[in-house]
């Protein structure tokens, strides 16, 4: 089974308005970590944000915000006021807490790709 | 912030023959390495965890006698990919992992091309 599922291969959106990328995730460990990467056509991998499973609020860094639903086990990122610059590839990723502390499991990814 | 370099960032090679990918932890000891692969626009895959003095540990489907892991010391991991074949075409990156609680930090990557 999938366990970080991205249904959007690609999403569309004009500069300055804001976009969400979807991301779903499955698991059954109570501690587990979820994380945002974008990926430019460079390929370094850049951290946009993190929410830890027990965290209470949303995380926010800047124009990147994530929104946590977990009892629908989703962790959507919500990208406000796009950029040209914010063109890339997305990642959702999810660590989970025990034996496999540290390893990331990436979804399939997002094209996202900002009109002028 | 923590800083993990890869070298080299580009590399071809012949069908047949080794190629050897560094990744080094330039500002912090890391204890654990992780060693991805990824196709064009798809996502990346883990291949192995490698562990500072001890044998990586591979994901199901990797050959190990293939793609070679040596974590010799706590900033310098490499991977060997052996008498490569233009299948293992593909943008290798190495991420590092400081301490429990911390981020991955990843490396820009590695394209190989085997031609």
């Amino acid at each position: 089974a999938q366990k970080i599922t991205q249904t959007q291969p690609g999403m569309f959106v004009q500069e300055k308005e804001a976009v969400t990328l979807d991301c779903t995730y499955d698991t059954s460990d109570p501690s587990y970590g979820l994380f945002w990467y974008k990926q430019p056509s460079s390929g370094e991998m850049i951290f946009l944000i993190y929410q830890g499973s027990y965290d209470q609020q949303n995380a926010t860094e800047g124009r990147y915000s994530l929104n946590f639903q977990k009892a629908r086990k989703s962790a959507n990122l919500v990208i406000s006021a796009s950029q040209l610059g914010d063109s890339a590839m997305y990642f959702c990723a999810m660590r989970e807490g025990g034996t496999s502390y540290g390893k990331l499991t990436f979804g399939q990814g997002t094209i996202l790709t900002v009109h002028p | 912030g923590a800083v993990v370099s890869q070298h080299p960032s580009r590399v071809i090679c012949k069908s047949g023959t080794s190629v050897k990918i560094e990744c080094r932890s330039l500002d912090f000891q890391a204890t654990t390495m992780f060693w991805y692969r990824q196709f064009p626009k798809q996502s990346l895959m883990l291949m192995a965890t490698s562990n500072e003095g001890s044998k990586a540990t591979y994901e199901q489907g990797v050959e190990k006698d293939k793609f070679l892991i040596n974590h010799a010391s706590l900033t310098l991991s490499t991977l060997t990919v052996t008498s490569a074949h233009p299948e293992d075409s593909s943008f290798y990156i190495c991420s590092a992992f400081r301490d429990r609680g911390d981020e991955q930090y990843f490396g820009p990557g590695t394209r190989l091309t085997v031609t």
